[in-house]
């Protein structure tokens, strides 16, 4: 399983965009990327998913360059209440389970 | 169900005891998987099941733990013999087929914060 590296904490204010860049340099051709937030005391939470270049949806924007080695979740004009972890996963169908690294721990501040 | 229950949300025991922790899929998931969560790290898988069979229990740490899912939906976290690392918050999460729902995700329950004194 491709491992991931993340920053370990982040710091931002309320409407700003959050960018929290993840490496994978190990990705392996059937792999995707996936990104899950969790707030204290709740499981985590599916936020998006990506293969290649740009996937955007209600909650958040994933870029991922030509070569896969690395994705950006994008978070558009964070509130508080996106303070959370957020964990980048990499893998496939075949491995059935998630290998959680540690997580970006994303503290939004007034 | 509308979402993952677990049950119950915290349980604390005491060293050596036994513990049972349940976990109740949304409803029509055939996949089932659990995990164990420490202070400040990311969840650490155990257990997954494909229907009533465990299709992969490489992550329990020994042979003190333990799960069932008898019906296929249901499923029981058990452990014997607690110890105070055991203490961790143990989280369920199921999906509709397993096998092809990585794109769709999987939806995981709150925990149960277990604690061994």
């Amino acid at each position: 399983l491709a491992k991931t590296t993340q920053p370990i904490s982040m710091d931002s204010y309320e409407g700003q965009e959050v960018n929290i860049t993840c490496s994978h340099n190990n990705i392996a051709t059937n792999d995707y990327i996936t990104w899950y937030q969790q707030f204290p005391s709740q499981g985590p939470r599916f936020i998006i998913q990506g293969y290649k270049t740009k996937v955007t949806n209600e909650v958040a924007s994933l870029f991922i360059p030509a070569d896969r080695k690395s994705s950006t979740l994008s978070l558009p004009r964070v509130s508080l209440s996106d303070t959370a972890v957020y964990y980048c996963l990499v893998g496939n169908n075949a491995g059935n389970m998630l290998t959680f690294g540690g997580g970006t721990r994303l503290m939004v501040k007034p | 169900g509308a979402g993952v229950s677990q049950t119950p949300s915290n349980k604390v025991t005491e060293k050596g005891k036994y513990v049972e922790l349940r976990c109740d899929p949304i409803s029509g998931h055939t996949a089932l998987y659990w995990y164990r969560q420490s202070l400040g790290q990311g969840p650490e898988f155990l257990i997954y099941f494909q229907g009533t069979g465990a299709a992969d229990d490489s992550g329990l740490p020994n042979d003190r733990f333990f799960a069932v899912r008898p019906e296929g939906s249901v499923s029981t976290l058990k452990i014997q013999r607690t110890e105070r690392g055991d203490s961790a918050v143990y989280l369920c999460a199921s999906s509709l087929t397993g096998d092809r729902d990585y794109t769709y995700g999987y939806t995981f329950g709150s925990g149960t914060r277990l604690t061994v004194v």
